[in-house]
């Protein structure tokens, strides 16, 4: 079966743009989470959805918001970019709500913000 | 909020060697996977593993839930096991499981 995707792999954009990264999830799994990760951060819980709502979210500022489409696809934005939004956005998906029967993960995009 | 270490943070292995890495955590788990992050970004689940111990390949993983840690154990390691590997830990909190909470990770070198 196909596994998470993630669209773009790779994006460049100024400061102050906005930005939206999209994840197709495994066929069948409903719960897509969303992930940030830097050099200096390590790998930080940005939200998770789950039949199209919102049921958890991290530490973010709001300028990161997310949604789920009733297929289960999941897009997240980034508003007002800065430099420090240059991360590496991974999604994963699970069959239900929580960790509970682990999460496979995407490729990933690459943001790079000039 | 649950902490995850993992050590070493850095291991350089000659081609052939075997190895250990430690995940500790500081509160119950419901569940505990390893992944690998290889050099593009990808992360690669390894093990689902809360408790006991499993075994794939050259790969196998403990994990200890009363003690709050897990071992992930390489044997005769090759050039391909390069990269992170991370600890990622859930709890049951009040609505349910919480998202995964990663470790900071161990990054393995194997040199030929």
């Amino acid at each position: 079966k196909a596994g998470v995707t993630q669209t773009p792999r790779y994006l460049i954009k100024t400061r102050g743009q906005q930005v939206t990264l999209s994840c197709s999830p495994i066929s069948g799994h409903r719960s897509v989470s969303w992930y940030q990760q830097t050099p200096g951060q390590g790998l930080q819980f940005l939200f998770e959805y789950f039949s199209e709502t919102q049921r958890n979210k991290g530490n973010f500022p709001g300028r990161f918001s997310g949604r789920q489409f009733s297929n289960s696809r999941s897009e997240m934005n980034v508003s007002t970019l800065e430099l420090g939004d240059s991360a590496l956005y991974l999604c994963a998906s699970s069959l239900t709500a929580g960790a509970f029967y682990g999460y496979t993960f995407g490729s990933g995009t690459r943001l790079t913000v000039v | 909020g649950i902490q995850v270490e993992q050590s070493p943070p850095d291991l350089i292995l000659q081609e052939g060697a075997n190895s250990t890495l430690r995940c500790n955590f500081s509160d119950s788990v419901n569940n505990l996977q390893w992944f690998h992050q290889n050099p593009w970004g990808q992360l690669i689940n390894l093990f689902y593993i809360p408790s006991g111990t499993k075994q794939n390949g050259r790969l196998s993983a403990t994990t200890v839930a009363t003690e709050r840690y897990s071992l992930l154990y390489i044997s005769s390691s090759q050039t391909t096991d390069s990269g992170v590997y991370f600890c990622a830990v859930s709890i049951y909190g009040n609505s349910g499981n919480t998202p995964l909470v990663f470790g900071k990770g161990t990054r393995l070198s194997v040199i030929a």
